[in-house]
């Protein structure tokens, strides 16, 4: 159990052009989600907190009109990034945890590869 | 505010050799502790947990961990490498288990045949 899955694994786009990446939690429901932004070779920074049905928390530094946080299902969040650009190329990691005591922790998905030209 | 301070970014070992991953931690609160492995291109699993209860914790594949609150260290261990630890660790930190995550800066473990 606790399975969560990211689409796509990997998006290439023009500079300029908005991408959606989809997190899902497949066999719970996740009241909370993650989105942790990942550059080469380096650790994970978190960008936002999402709960089901609220505004997402964003993290200082990140900017919310640029990275739009949807989480409008207790199995999906989706993170747009709006007019993105060379430098937002990265690797994006959402995780999800729920209130239920057996997957009170987070999960993670597998990750997509962004790449922007 | 929580952080989290991995001690050396790349480890190489012998395959059969131990493995001593190195965290410390910063926390404000009692902490939940947690190691993940990477491996390229693929997201975090989750090798094993601290939530207060038995400060050694066992985990997956042969890893474990001790939690010494007086060190404010949480290092990983295996006593025998093998060629598929090969990864990066990463050494995490939160104030409840389904709370945001800190992350260290992460070690890369190389084996060595």
């Amino acid at each position: 159990g606790a399975v969560v899955s990211q689409h796509p694994s990997w998006v290439i786009c023009k500079s300029g052009t908005s991408v959606k990446i989809e997190c899902r939690s497949l066999d719970f429901q996740a009241t909370t989600m993650f989105w942790y932004r990942q550059f080469p070779k380096q650790s994970l920074m978190l960008m936002a907190t999402s709960n089901e049905g609220s505004k997402a928390t964003y993290e200082q530094g990140v900017e919310k009109d640029k990275f739009l946080i949807n989480h409008a299902s207790l199995t999906l969040s989706t993170l747009t990034v709006t007019s993105a650009h060379p430098e937002d190329s990265s690797f994006y990691i959402c995780s999800a945890s729920s209130d239920q005591s057996s997957y009170n922790e987070q999960f993670f998905g597998p990750g997509t590869r962004l790449t922007v030209l | 505010a929580q952080s989290v301070t991995q001690l050396g970014s790349h480890v190489s070992v012998s395959e059969g050799a131990l493995v001593l991953l190195r965290c410390n931690y910063s926390s404000s609160v009692p902490p939940y502790l947690f190691w993940y492995v990477q491996y390229p291109n693929q997201g975090l699993q989750l090798l094993l947990k601290y939530t207060s209860a038995a400060t050694l914790v066992k985990g997956i594949n042969g890893f474990e961990a001790e939690f010494k609150k007086s060190e404010t260290s949480f290092h990983l261990t295996k006593p025998s490498a093998h060629m598929s630890d090969a990864a990066e660790y990463f050494c995490a930190v939160s104030g409840a288990l389904a709370q945001k995550l800190v992350f260290g800066q992460g070690t890369r473990l190389t084996i060595n045949p």
